[in-house]
């Protein structure tokens, strides 16, 4: 079975513009997650869809957006990009997401550089 | 609210040197708790995990014990490999959906 995909790998951006990521989960999992990853603030959670519904955010500021597909791919975005939000962007995805026991795996990331 | 305490590292080993890496929890409830690890430009693999106390995660001759009465998930290993040299995530899963994650152990094998 895949795992969970990211596309792209790599991005690089100046300040002002916005990003779009793309995160396809493994099959069958409908919970997709998104983590930020910085060497200063470590992982943190972004937000979780399910059933292409958002039912989790973290606390980041409302440039940072997503949405799910009927698919369950799931898409993020940040607009009016600033250079602390240079990070490695995480997705990850769930079979049960309500369990406490439920795993999350995660795929390769993408890396996003604002210049 | 959940938060996870990891050793700092970095951590430096010669192979075949016994490693262990500290990790205690603060969470509500009872949380399942989790060993994530990330090789160099890679994303989070899940090494092992435990879902209740006394319980113990295993794989790859990694090692870990739910530890409720100490809150604590500590990772070990007997003897470590050059390719064990990664970052070593603890982090758990209470009642809220997302992973709260400790800040990483570095670790560094050497030949």
């Amino acid at each position: 079975k895949a795992g969970v995909t990211q596309t792209p790998r790599y991005l690089i951006k100046t300040r002002g513009q916005q990003v779009t990521l793309s995160c396809s989960p493994i099959s069958g999992h409908r919970s997709v997650s998104w983590y930020q990853q910085t060497p200063g603030q470590g992982l943190q959670f972004l937000f979780e869809y399910f059933s292409e519904t958002q039912r989790n955010k973290g606390n980041f500021p409302g440039r940072f957006s997503g949405r799910q597909f009927s698919n369950s791919r799931s898409e993020m975005n940040v607009s009016t990009l600033e250079l602390g939000d240079s990070a490695l962007y995480l997705c990850a995805s769930s079979l049960f997401p309500d369990r406490i026991t439920d795993t999350q795996y995660f795929g390769p990331g993408t890396r996003l550089t604002v210049l | 609210g959940n938060s996870v305490t990891q050793m700092e590292g970095p951590v430096t080993l010669s192979e075949e040197a016994f490693l262990t890496i500290n990790c205690t929890y603060t969470a509500t409830g009872y949380p399942s708790l989790f060993w994530y690890v990330q090789y160099p430009g890679e994303g989070l693999q899940l090494l092992l995990k435990a879902t209740k106390a006394d319980d113990k995660g295993s794989n790859k001759g990694f090692e870990a014990t739910y530890r409720k009465e100490t809150t604590s998930f500590h990772l070990e290993k007997g003897s470590v490999q050059v390719s064990d040299s990664a970052v070593y995530f603890c982090a758990l899963k209470g009642s809220a959906r997302q992973l709260t994650f400790g800040s990483g152990t570095q670790l560094t094998v050497l030949p």
